[in-house]
């Protein structure tokens, strides 16, 4: 089974800081995985699939990248409303889909 | 607009059987799978499993064969995922999402981006 990290497991930053988090897959996945957003109370929320492709409505301070077994994403100037906890998942493997641990991120 | 309503919270004793329904609205019920992923309190995310509405094929993980069974009825549009012989770490929310991917009858891309979640259900597991 695809095992996947995420680092850091807290991210503290300050509004208008550029925001960098990391997911690791234990084996290559190309470029088949997903960011979510996940609000307190909430629904996980589609930021980016495949790797890099940004989903309809979200903003464009989001960004993701890479593929293999790094992937980043990266919110280029972090606003009071991206306060949530983000998780990567990888889609690689047909009959097993895993989620990352999350990572949490709080305002300076 | 695309949606997906799921039924209320349940609360079971430990060895009962939950059934969590997901109704889908505003798009074409059988081109997109339907997963479904839950999460204990305070914890991420876990993936069930998947049902592809057209088919009604299903896919589980090995940790849930044999407890788990997901159906749907076309004519309600709605997706059913029950849970048998619970235990207390089965307390959670439970989501359905859409996959992403839209299934034509001869050719579906590859599965496994979730662009709607319903609103959770919770479950409770209780003696």
């Amino acid at each position: 089974d695809i095992q996947m990290t995420q680092s850091p497991s807290t991210l503290s930053a300050s509004v208008g800081d550029r925001v960098t988090i990391t997911c690791r897959a234990s084996q290559s996945i190309s470029s088949w995985l997903a960011w979510y957003q996940q609000k307190p109370g909430k629904a996980p929320k589609l930021l980016i699939y495949d790797a890099s492709v940004l989903e309809n409505g979200v903003p464009s301070r989001f960004s993701g990248s890479g593929s293999g077994t790094e992937f980043t994403l990266t919110i280029s100037s972090l606003q009071p409303d991206d306060v949530a906890t983000y998780y990567c998942q990888q889609y690689n493997s047909y009959s097993l889909y895993t989620f990352g641990p999350g990572t949490k991120l709080e305002i300076k | 607009q695309v949606q997906l309503l799921q039924s209320g919270a349940e609360v079971k004793k430990p060895g009962a059987s939950v059934k969590v329904s997901c109704k889908a609205s505003g798009y074409s019920f059988t081109g997109h799978y339907i997963h479904w992923v839950r999460q204990a309190p305070g914890q991420g995310l876990e993936w069930m499993g998947w049902i592809n509405p057209n088919s009604a094929g299903t896919n589980y993980p090995r940790k849930f064969r044999g407890r788990i069974t997901m159906t749907r009825d076309t004519s309600s549009t709605t997706v059913y995922m029950e849970l048998s012989s619970l235990r207390l770490d089965d307390t959670a929310v439970y989501f359905c999402a859409r996959d992403r991917a839209y299934c034509s009858p001869t050719h579906c891309p590859t599965l496994g981006s979730f662009d709607t979640w319903g609103q959770g259900t919770v479950v409770t597991v209780s003696s």
